[in-house]
């Protein structure tokens, strides 16, 4: 079953606004990650939250974890055009290597 | 070295034929994923090899056999396909720690996108 659900799951903005997306989740989890797909293509790691931590910065990127909601956020600031992709969130729960799961993904579209 | 490789890039197969895919990282990464993304999907997990042993099996039907034969190889085996399991076939590697792949930041390869007639 899918554990992560996104929204919105599609996105479009301009260049300079801000974009956010949405993550939530329906278990315990060890910690929770953002990847980004460019199309048809692999996955790049953005940024990883800890169960036990509840904002995290990377660059232009700031990800919060409210594990009481079960749910996380996405915020690029500043978007760019190279930031279109699709966003996924991605769990791991439970106590070993299973339990993997990304969440069905945020499109987002930036326009120049 | 932080670069995961998929051959081939592209495979088209008709149901009949055997072919493999192949994953290569050199990171000393001792975990390694099978994922199948279909078109506007997010990926989906096949199988987890954990220091060289498959330890995670998705309920993946046996035409999908996958092989380990070293740290940093991955091999996907395909026969007797059916036109349903087109899609991108993603391989991903990442750290143990503690003896789990408790964190799981992976590191993926481009995809082998792969059409079955």
């Amino acid at each position: 079953s899918q554990q992560g659900e996104e929204d919105p799951q599609a996105l479009s903005i301009q260049e300079g606004e801000n974009a956010t997306m949405n993550c939530s989740y329906k278990t315990s989890i060890n910690n929770l990650q953002w990847y980004r797909q460019n199309s048809g293509r692999g996955l790049v790691h953005l940024i990883l939250i800890r169960s036990n931590e509840r904002e995290k910065h990377s660059g232009r990127l700031r990800v919060t974890l409210d594990t009481s909601k079960k749910s996380s956020s996405l915020l690029i600031t500043a978007s760019r055009a190279a930031d279109t992709a699709s966003y996924f969130c991605f769990t791991n729960y439970g106590g070993s290597q299973g339990n993997l799961i990304f969440g069905k993904g945020t499109k987002l579209s930036v326009k120049p | 070295d932080t670069e995961v490789t998929q051959t081939p890039k592209h495979l088209v197969m008709g149901m009949t034929n055997k072919k493999s895919l192949k994953c290569e990282q050199h990171m000393g990464h001792r975990a390694m994923y099978w994922y199948k993304q279909k078109a506007k999907k997010p990926p989906e997990l096949m199988f987890v090899y954990s220091y060289e042993k498959l330890s995670i099996n998705e309920s993946v039907p046996s035409r999908f056999s996958p092989e380990c034969p070293n740290s940093s190889l991955l091999n996907l085996h395909l026969h007797a396909l059916q036109p349903e399991d087109s899609a991108l076939y993603l391989c991903a590697s990442s750290q143990v720690e503690y003896g789990e792949t408790r964190v799981n930041t992976q590191y993926f390869g481009p995809g082998t996108r792969l059409t079955v007639l």
